[in-house]
Formats: structure tokens, C-alpha cells, sequence
């Protein structure tokens, strides 16, 4: 496995503003990925972050509204933009095992007013 | 369209006894099957996975099932302790969609001392 750290852990932002959310991992790997988990929801992957080219967004989900950033092989960063309470969630970074586990940073708490 | 499902929200069970929690999925094109345990303020921690060409993987406590006719996995903790206390998330990829896990609703499991 991997030691996956997530900064901020939690944080109270007002609407119309954005945050940027950073993953850090103790080692190289190939794949990344952010997902979110609204409130009493499942965890849905917002988008596959891709290093040294733009990120793969699932449906529902746009680059203007979640820009993505991986500059290397450990570190990857995620943006909410021009937040709204609905943007209020959880979001999770995760690297992506060869045998097809992910595992999963500790998250960050996300509560927009 | 929710391609896995866990209709139980929620399960109560003594401890020692056996914990059964379901998990139901729609997409035949699903071959690799994951269970994740939650705590509040962590993030999902992998437990247990299943190749679809089994139909049982065991480790320790822990086992889970497939049923690939019926679209049905289950996972099973016994003894169940008080520590294993949180929620459950099964979760599935599909050939080429290694990593890009669906996750169920979840359940959470409370074990009574």
C-alpha cells in the first residue's frame, strides 16, 4: 500500500470562492484519482488525474469547475471553484493499485456557506 | 442509475456473532469486486476482493462471496468485534477500468459488545 496525505483535512468556505485540495504520496505512482462522497452518499469519481497531460473527468464533471493538476508521479492537486453549499462533501484522493485496489487518503471535509 | 447496491443501510449484530452484509450489481461487464471499511473522518480502507472467475476469497475474519448468476456479492465477519464498527462499501471495476471503482451506498455495521 501507500501513505496517501491529504491537506486541508477539513475547511469552512464561503460561496464564490475556491479551494485547492493537495494529495501527497510516499511513493511514485501511475495512477491518481479524485472522488467525492456528498453527504450520506456513495463515493463517485470525479475525474482520473493523469500526469504530465490534462485529467479524464467522468461524466458530470468539468475541468472549469474542478481543475485538476499532477506535475509528478506523487503529488496531485485538486481545485473547487466558485463554490456553491452544494459543493459541501468529502473529497478523496486515491492511487490505483496494478492488482485493481485503490487506496484511499484520509480525506477532506469540504462545508460551504 | 446505480450499478451497485446496498440495500441495507444499516446492521446491528452482537458481538461474536456473524456480520452479513450484501451487495447487488447491475453491470455484467463487472469482474473485479471490492469491500472497503469506513470509520468517520477517515477515508475508505480496503478489506477484501474478488475476481470474478472465483466465487470465494477468505482472509482471516473476513470472507467474501460471489454469485455471478444472481449479480450478488456478500461479505461475511466472523467473530464480529466491536472495532469492526463502521461502514461498508462494496464496490466493482470492469475490464479495461482497472482502478475505476463503482461504490454502493453503504452500510454501516454496528457490533454490540
Amino acid at each position: 500500500s501507500a501513505v496517501i496525505s491529504q491537506k486541508p483535512s477539513r475547511d469552512i468556505c464561503q460561496r464564490g470562492t475556491s479551494l485547492t485540495i493537495q494529495c501527497q504520496v510516499d511513493s511514485q505512482v501511475t495512477m491518481m484519482f479524485w472522488y467525492r462522497q456528498q453527504p450520506g452518499q456513495s463515493l463517485t469519481l470525479i475525474a482520473t488525474a493523469n500526469q504530465g497531460s490534462e485529467a479524464t473527468y467522468e461524466s458530470g464533471f468539468v475541468i472549469d469547475k474542478f481543475p485538476i493538476s499532477r506535475p509528478n508521479l506523487t503529488f496531485s492537486t485538486l481545485t473547487v471553484s466558485n463554490m456553491s453549499p452544494e459543493d459541501s462533501s468529502i473529497y478523496l484522493c486515491s492511487v490505483g493499485w496494478q492488482t485493481g485496489e485503490l487506496f484511499f487518503g484520509e480525506g477532506s471535509r469540504l462545508t460551504v456557506l | 442509475d446505480q450499478q451497485v447496491k446496498q440495500n441495507s443501510p444499516s446492521l446491528s449484530v452482537q458481538e461474536g456473532r456473524i456480520s452479513i452484509l450484501n451487495c447487488d450489481y447491475t453491470n455484467s461487464m463487472f469482474d473485479y469486486f471490492l469491500w472497503y471499511k469506513k470509520y468517520p473522518a477517515e477515508g475508505p480502507t480496503f478489506l477484501i476482493s474478488i475476481s470474478s472467475i472465483k466465487d470465494k476469497n477468505e482472509d482471516g475474519r473476513f470472507t467474501v462471496f460471489l454469485n455471478k448468476s444472481a449479480k450478488h456479492l456478500s461479505l461475511h465477519i466472523v467473530p464480529s468485534q466491536p472495532g469492526d464498527s463502521a461502514v461498508y462499501f462494496c464496490a466493482a471495476s470492469g475490464r479495461g477500468a482497472t482502478n475505476k471503482l463503482i461504490f454502493g451506498t453503504g452500510t454501516l455495521l454496528a457490533v454490540q459488545p
